[in-house]
Parts: structure tokens; C-alpha cells; sequence
């Protein structure tokens, strides 16, 4: 089964706008990622945020964890049409040998 | 290094056909990931390894489906009987190391495989 599932499903926005999506999972974790995939590529990884770590930026990316509702989101800033893809957490769990599982995805449409 | 590499990057075959799908994952990565995305059920984990070793394969959906990894340098995923429920983008992905330090996941550009 999915560890982790995603909302909003879909995210349409203007350039300039924020973006913000959001992931909930289910056990406890070593740390959740982030990661975007480009429409007929591979995932590539955005950020990653340690069990211990409520926040985290990278450049225009902002992640934040909360380990005690088990929910995760990241924040786009100053959205451009470039980051227009499917945005995926993904957990890896405690105790579970390094496993990642993916979300659903959320797909982020940012219009010129 | 040129990251994860798979072929082949299209497949088209029938339904009956065996299909091998191939990974070799960045060198010095000690884990091997095979994922499966589809629309209907998104990124689904088939199996994983490490060392070469395969470590959890609850994910891999039905017997016709097998995958090794001979050596640190190459994997297999391999479909025997295929049928058109199985076609999908497969995707390989490689890390250094489990932890909370090193399991950024590098993903190679897919397999689609189609099967009529």
C-alpha cells in the first residue's frame, strides 16, 4: 500500500503565485523526499528532511515536517512556467531497510 | 557518471512475449530499486535490493515477473508470459546507502513498455 498520499491531485496557478502541496503518511519515518518528474521522464530528487527537522529551504523550495500529525508540504515560491510537473513525497520508513515509497503525485500547472 | 541507465527506453511487443527490461545503477550505489508507474496506480515499488541482494519483493505483482541483479553493475526485470495489463513506464533507481543521510533515490528516464 501507498505510505504516502498527496493533496491537492491537481494544482493549476499563475506564474508568480505560490504553490503549496501537501503529503500525509502513515508510520514512523527516517525521512521524507521530495521529488518532481517532468512529463515522460524520471523523478528526479528535490529535498530531502530528516524525522528530527521541521524545516527546511532550498532556494525556492520550502519543506516542512510534522512528524506528530505525520504530514509533510512543500512550498514553491515566485512559481514559474519551468516548474510546471508532478510533484511526489516520498517516506523512508522506519525499520524498513531503506525502502522509498511514493505518493500519488501532485500535478502543478503554472500558466505564463 | 552518466547516472542510471536503462534500456531499452521503448518496448513494444504481444501479449505471450517474454520481455527483459535492464538496469546498471550509478557505481558505488549499494541499492537497487525497480518501480512501476501507470496512471490508475501511480509509482508502485516491485522490488529492491541491496548489495544484490533482493531485499523486499512483496511489490511484484504476479510469478511472471522476476528480477535479478548479478553483479553491483546490472539488473534484469523480466516479464514471462507478458500481457497488456503490464504495460506501464518501468522505472530503475539506484542510492548509496540506507539512513537518514544517503537515500536521495536516483531515477533512470523509464522503460515504456507497451504489450498488444
Amino acid at each position: 500500500s501507498q505510505q504516502g498520499e498527496e493533496d491537492p491531485q491537481a494544482l493549476s496557478i499563475q506564474e508568480g503565485e505560490n504553490a503549496t502541496m501537501n503529503c500525509s503518511y502513515k508510520t514512523s519515518i527516517n525521512n521524507l523526499q521530495w521529488y518532481r518528474q517532468n512529463s515522460g521522464r524520471g523523478l528526479v530528487h528535490l529535498i530531502l528532511i530528516r524525522s528530527n527537522e521541521r524545516e527546511k529551504h532550498s532556494g525556492r523550495l520550502r519543506v516542512t515536517l510534522d512528524t506528530s500529525k505525520k504530514s509533510s508540504s512543500l512550498l514553491i515560491t515566485a512559481s514559474r512556467a519551468a516548474d510546471t510537473a508532478s510533484y511526489f513525497c516520498a517516506t523512508d520508513a522506519l525499520n524498513q531497510g531503506g525502502k522509498l515509497i511514493f505518493g500519488q503525485g501532485t500535478e502543478l500547472s503554472v500558466k505564463p | 557518471d552518466a547516472g542510471v541507465i536503462q534500456s531499452p527506453r521503448h518496448e513494444v511487443t504481444e501479449m505471450g512475449q517474454e520481455v527483459t527490461l535492464r538496469c546498471k545503477p550509478i557505481s558505488g550505489h549499494d541499492y537497487l530499486f525497480w518501480y512501476r508507474q501507470t496512471m490508475m496506480r501511480g509509482l508502485e515499488l516491485l522490488i529492491y535490493f541491496n548489495n544484490n541482494v533482493p531485499i523486499d519483493d512483496s511489490g511484484m505483482p504476479e510469478d511472471r515477473f522476476s528480477a535479478k541483479m548479478p553483479n553491483a553493475s546490472f539488473s534484469t526485470l523480466k516479464i514471462q508470459p507478458s500481457e497488456p495489463r503490464d504495460s506501464a513506464v518501468y522505472f530503475c533507481a539506484s542510492n548509496p546507502g540506507s539512513g537518514a543521510l544517503n537515500t536521495e533515490a536516483f531515477f533512470g528516464q523509464g522503460t515504456r513498455l507497451t504489450v498488444v
